[in-house]
């Protein structure tokens, strides 16, 4: 079955690098029209999508974030990586993968990993 | 501010019928892009509910269900019961944002 999980720090400092790393099972992102996203959520506020990579190597950015943000994959570790610069506490949020296949709904979603920005 | 606009709330009886409105504009969902829902339990991470604007995925129960017209679309749920109160989100796609799915800002269902 399809499954995706966050890992990463749950605590970084201002001005620092957040690294996310979303490992998955169930299907390949070789696969075409495959994609995974990365979305965000502040304690109590809404959903953010923040970033895309798909089957292709294509990457998509959030144009509010995308001078921070870089997204890879690694098909042979089945992971994809999301790196957020410049880290600060308005960032803090609960940070998800999940996984859909272009344009298509997020179908299978991480369970989340909270980051908190703090000094 | 959320590129789709929900109410922030909605209520009502168990038993009874609510509807959370999603409004977008003419590079989202008045583009043709579909809508889609998502229900957030408290704590978990969000649950497609409504696909392509008017699918259920297989064990929603079809007490769910959605619509779409123009540049807005709707979620609407019948037979209220309290497992039901949740945070619901709609989600489409922009053409001016490339590959960026939007979401909604989200509304709190609460069962009465």
């Amino acid at each position: 079955q399809v499954t995706l999980r966050e890992s990463g720090p749950a605590l970084v400092k201002p001005t620092q690098t957040l690294t996310l790393t979303c490992t998955f099972s169930g299907f390949s992102l070789t696969t075409s029209g495959m994609c995974v996203s990365w979305i965000r959520q502040p304690p109590g506020k809404a959903l953010e999508w923040l970033a895309r990579i798909d089957w292709d190597d294509d990457k998509y950015y959030s144009t509010s974030l995308k001078t921070r943000l870089t997204i890879s994959k690694d098909t042979s570790k089945n992971q994809v990586v999301l790196t957020m610069a410049n880290m600060d506490p308005v960032d803090t949020a609960t940070y998800y993968c999940a996984r859909s296949l272009g344009t298509t709904p997020y179908d299978f979603w991480g369970q989340g990993t909270l980051v908190t920005v703090s000094s | 501010q959320s590129v789709l606009t929900q109410p922030p709330s909605v209520s009502g009886a168990p038993g009874q019928r609510v509807t959370i409105s999603c409004t977008g504009s003419s590079s989202n969902i008045g583009a043709g892009y579909d809508v889609h829902w998502y229900q957030q339990l408290p704590g978990t991470a969000p649950n497609l509910l409504i696909y392509n604007n008017i699918n259920r995925p297989s064990g929603v129960p079809d007490r769910f269900s959605g619509s779409k017209s123009g540049t807005s679309a709707s979620l609407a749920i019948t037979g209220l019961q309290a497992e039901d109160e949740a945070d619901y989100y709609c989600q489409s796609y922009d053409s001016s944002l490339s590959g960026s799915g939007v979401f909604g800002g989200g509304t709190k269902l609460t069962v009465l």
